[in-house]
């Protein structure tokens, strides 16, 4: 069973282009979770998705970032006309349902505005 | 969730025991204290969990006071990979909701 995967692992931007995050949750798994940990930074939660549904986007920036878990595919998160202050890695984890208790992280995707 | 509190950073040597404290003074009834630890810069990695029995698994175990308002996690044999930040995170189910980060211990395994 591979692991959640996330990619790309690393991209850069330009500032004010946008930056496509995806996350592709472990087979069987319809949670998925965001966060983002700023350099030198513990990690913060973003956003938590099931299929077609947002649970919980307490943590997501107002402005310019939105997510989505579609019925199919993976768990975009997207960011609009990014700043040197996004430049972060955004981590997703998955988890099989609400009765589980551990979620599963991919490996990141480190987001570098130029 | 509960705040917790855990000290900035630990040593320990190779092969001996790590003992890691955690504070959870306000955790409630039905939050369970769990770890999770990040080995430089990867995706953090789940541990162990637990409610309000000493928990023990290939990786650690737990021990939780019986008044729940503080835990230890113990890797009984410390090797250098396990060199990594450990987070304890008090939390109500952590499989259906968003998990809270501090800052964690920086645990150091020497040589």
């Amino acid at each position: 069973n591979a692991g959640v995967m996330q990619n790309p692992r690393h991209l850069v931007r330009r500032r004010g282009q946008e930056a496509r995050l995806r996350c592709s949750p472990m087979k069987g798994h319809s949670h998925v979770y965001w966060y983002r940990q700023l350099p030198e930074e513990g990690l913060k939660f973003m956003v938590y998705l099931q299929k077609e549904n947002i649970i919980d986007e307490s943590g997501m920036p107002k402005e310019r970032f939105s997510a989505e878990f579609p019925k199919e595919g993976p768990s975009i998160l997207r960011i609009q006309q990014v700043v040197r202050g996004d430049s972060a890695a955004y981590f997703c984890a998955s988890s099989p349902d609400r009765a589980s208790y551990e979620q599963y992280f991919g490996p990141g995707t480190r987001l570098t505005v130029t | 969730d509960a705040k917790t509190t855990q000290p900035t950073s630990m040593d320990c040597a190779e092969g001996r025991a790590a003992n890691l404290p955690c504070n959870h003074s306000t955790i409630s009834g039905n939050e369970y204290v769990y770890w999770y630890r990040q080995i430089h810069s990867q995706g953090p990695q789940y541990i162990i969990h637990g409610l309000k029995n000493n928990e023990t698994n290939e990786m650690a175990s737990l021990i939780i006071t019986e008044d729940r308002k503080s835990s230890t996690l113990i890797l009984p044999h410390a090797t250098l990979r396990d060199t990594a930040v450990y987070y304890c995170i008090a939390s109500l189910q952590g499989g259906s909701e968003k998990l809270v980060f501090g800052k964690g211990t920086k645990l150091t395994v020497n040589p």
